[in-house]
Order: C-alpha cells, then sequence, then structure tokens
C-alpha cells in the first residue's frame, strides 16, 4: 500500500535562514501532494499543493518541489519566522474522493 | 466562505462508555467529509470518509462508526470506547471535485479515555 514518509522528524533552524522540509512517496501512481502545517492543538492547515504534471510550484515564501524520477518532494520556506514553528506534514492522494495519506510530520524548530 | 465545526474541543470518557462527535460544514453544498485519528507525534489515519449522505467508507476495521445524517453533518460515533480509543480526532471536508483533494480541517477533538 502507499506509505508517505518523512526524512528527519525534527528540524531546527535559525531565524531568517531558509528551511527545507523532505518527504518520500511510495506509490508511483500518486498524482496530488499537499503539505500541511500543523500547529501545536490544532488541526493541519493548508499550505501549497502541487500535481504530477508539475515539478515545482511556489507560494507565498514557500516553494514546493516535485521529483517523480525519486518519489520525493520537498517544501522550502524562505526567511523561516518563529511563526513558521509547527510539525509539517507531506500527504498523497490519487485525485479521487477517498483520503489522503499523510507521512508522520516533521517538527520544525526555529531558533532566535 | 467555507468553514467546518467540530465540538467538542476536549473529551474525557471512561472506558465502556459511548461516544459521539459531531462535525458540521458551511459555505458549501455535498462536500465529501473525513474523520482521521491522530495519534500523539504521529500523522494522521483515515477511519472515514463520505461522499454523500447516507454514504460511509471505512478504512480500517475497529471499534468505531460514521454516521451522515445531512449533507454537512458527519458523526463519529462509538458504543463502547476503549483505552485505545484515545487520541486526537479530526474532521475534513472537500470539494466534491475529482480534480484536486485539498482536504480543509477542523480544530479537532481530543478524546482522552480512562
Amino acid at each position: 500500500g502507499e506509505s508517505v514518509g518523512l526524512h528527519l522528524p525534527t528540524l531546527s533552524v535559525q531565524e531568517g535562514d531558509n528551511s527545507i522540509i523532505n518527504c518520500a512517496y511510495s506509490n508511483s501512481a500518486s498524482d496530488y501532494f499537499i503539505w500541511y502545517k500543523q500547529e501545536s492543538g490544532k488541526g493541519p492547515q493548508f499550505i501549497i499543493d502541487i500535481r504530477s504534471n508539475m515539478d515545482k510550484r511556489q507560494g507565498q515564501r514557500v516553494t514546493v518541489l516535485l521529483n517523480k524520477t525519486v518519489k520525493h518532494l520537498s517544501l522550502q520556506i524562505a526567511a523561516t519566522q518563529p511563526g513558521d514553528s509547527a510539525v509539517y506534514f507531506c500527504a498523497s492522494a490519487g485525485g479521487g474522493a477517498d483520503g489522503l495519506t499523510f507521512g508522520k510530520g516533521t517538527h520544525l524548530i526555529i531558533q532566535p | 466562505s467555507q468553514t467546518i465545526h467540530q465540538w467538542p474541543a476536549t473529551l474525557v470518557q471512561p472506558v465502556g462508555s459511548p461516544l459521539s462527535l459531531e462535525c458540521t460544514v458551511e459555505g458549501t453544498s455535498n462536500p465529501n467529509l473525513y474523520w482521521y485519528r491522530q495519534a500523539a507525534g504521529r500523522g494522521l489515519q483515515l477511519l472515514f470518509y463520505s461522499v454523500g449522505i447516507g454514504q460511509i467508507s471505512s478504512e480500517v476495521p475497529q471499534n468505531l462508526s460514521a454516521s451522515r445524517p445531512q449533507d454537512r453533518q458527519f458523526i463519529l460515533s462509538s458504543k463502547k470506547l476503549l483505552l485505545s480509543d484515545s487520541g486526537f480526532y479530526l474532521c475534513a471536508w472537500s470539494i466534491s471535485d475529482l480534480a484536486k483533494n485539498i482536504q480543509y480541517f477542523g480544530a479537532g477533538t481530543r478524546l482522552s479515555v480512562l
């Protein structure tokens, strides 16, 4: 079955630096990917998504890169701020109505 | 704009007691609805999803059940809670559009079974 995982459980960065959070997926049939941010005690918040016909997508201070050859995607956060501290999840889907498959999450810690 | 409501925010229940968690969505029609469970320090596990009234798909056999009595209402239930049912329960919705499947989450219910 599908599994989605993250390379590191915790990532610590200095405020103002760029952050890169990585994610690997196993199902080559997955064609849609989402990054979520979850703050403590809250529900996940949508950040950015990307379909498999793209390899890069940019949002406000965030960029998602998709490498279908090695089944890897990453989330880049520019100029990391204290408010970026959270757990970040990648999720994959086949495009239907069924639920997303989530990775375990990476806890992003911002050092002052 | 669309909003999703979950309640209660926290719940402490004894083992063997029943459970009813409710989720409602406003500002959209015929949404896809989902229930997830998140164990501490873990990712989200899909429990149930629904594409319409009375239509429930179960992803994991367990002590829980779900119902959708109205278009924008999704209920998670149990007749007898187990200790292992403790966790953070999240409801989510998405538009019924196969082109994308962005799911929008509620604030969650933290359930402690003692």
